[in-house]
């Protein structure tokens, strides 16, 4: 596979579920991204991780808690969430932290929280 | 209070003529901003940047314009093909931080 790949693509959980989304990228990228795109919303960035250390928490509930546990791989682990916090959660990846670098995205887990 | 805003949700032009795409921020502090296409069930895709120490950079059929003092940037797409159709997003950096706009659709015709 090439790219940025999440899963799963579309997922269904109750308010008192734990559940986790996955990102790999086959890139070879140092940094990556989750990002949350509620309706009519803009794209908010969630977290940031370069060279798999976490560098950027945007007053994120901690119901989201992400795991890397190497630079391929990034997870979002879901905890107690609220109805609205459903939407579509994008992964990306750069080259490095860098914000000159391009962003490659996944295709996103859109998430509906009952 | 939103940054950045693209003020028009969508956008529809026939194909071959020019679509523009515009894009609004207040934060005279962003020093480089991107423009990002995104088609249903897939993520954003990079198109095209700008540094904030220039006014245009072109690549092919994309030209991004950056007008600092009306706090102003717009994409040109020309011509305009039916494969354009998509959302297009800007986003503005400053101090490494990314933050989008809404979104525009633009809908090609042929």
């Amino acid at each position: 596979e090439t790219g940025v790949t999440q899963t799963p693509r579309h997922l269904v959980m109750g308010m008192t579920n734990k559940k986790s989304l996955k990102c790999e990228q086959h890139l070879g990228h140092n940094a990556m991204y989750w990002y949350k795109q509620s309706a009519k919303k803009p794209l908010e960035l969630m977290f940031v991780y370069n060279f798999k250390e976490q560098t950027e928490n945007n007053s994120v509930p901690s119901r989201f808690s992400p795991e890397c546990p190497n630079s391929s791989h990034l997870f979002l682990h879901l905890h107690t969430l609220q109805p609205e916090d459903s939407a579509l959660y994008l992964c990306a990846s750069s080259q490095t932290r860098d914000p000159q670098n391009e962003q490659f995205f996944g295709p996103g887990t859109r998430l509906t929280v009952l | 209070d939103q940054q950045v805003k693209q003020n028009s949700p969508s956008l529809s032009v026939q194909e071959g003529r020019i679509s523009i795409l515009n894009c609004d921020y207040t934060n005279s502090m962003f020093d480089y901003f991107l423009w990002y296409k995104k088609y249903p069930a897939e993520g954003p895709t990079f198109l095209i940047s700008i540094s904030s120490i220039k006014d245009k950079n072109e690549d092919g059929r994309f030209t991004v314009f950056l007008n600092k003092s009306a706090k102003h940037l717009s994409l040109h797409i020309v011509p305009s093909q039916p494969g354009d159709s998509a959302v297009y997003f800007c986003a503005a950096v400053n101090a490494g931080k990314s933050t989008f706009g809404d979104g525009t659709t633009l809908t090609v015709k042929p």
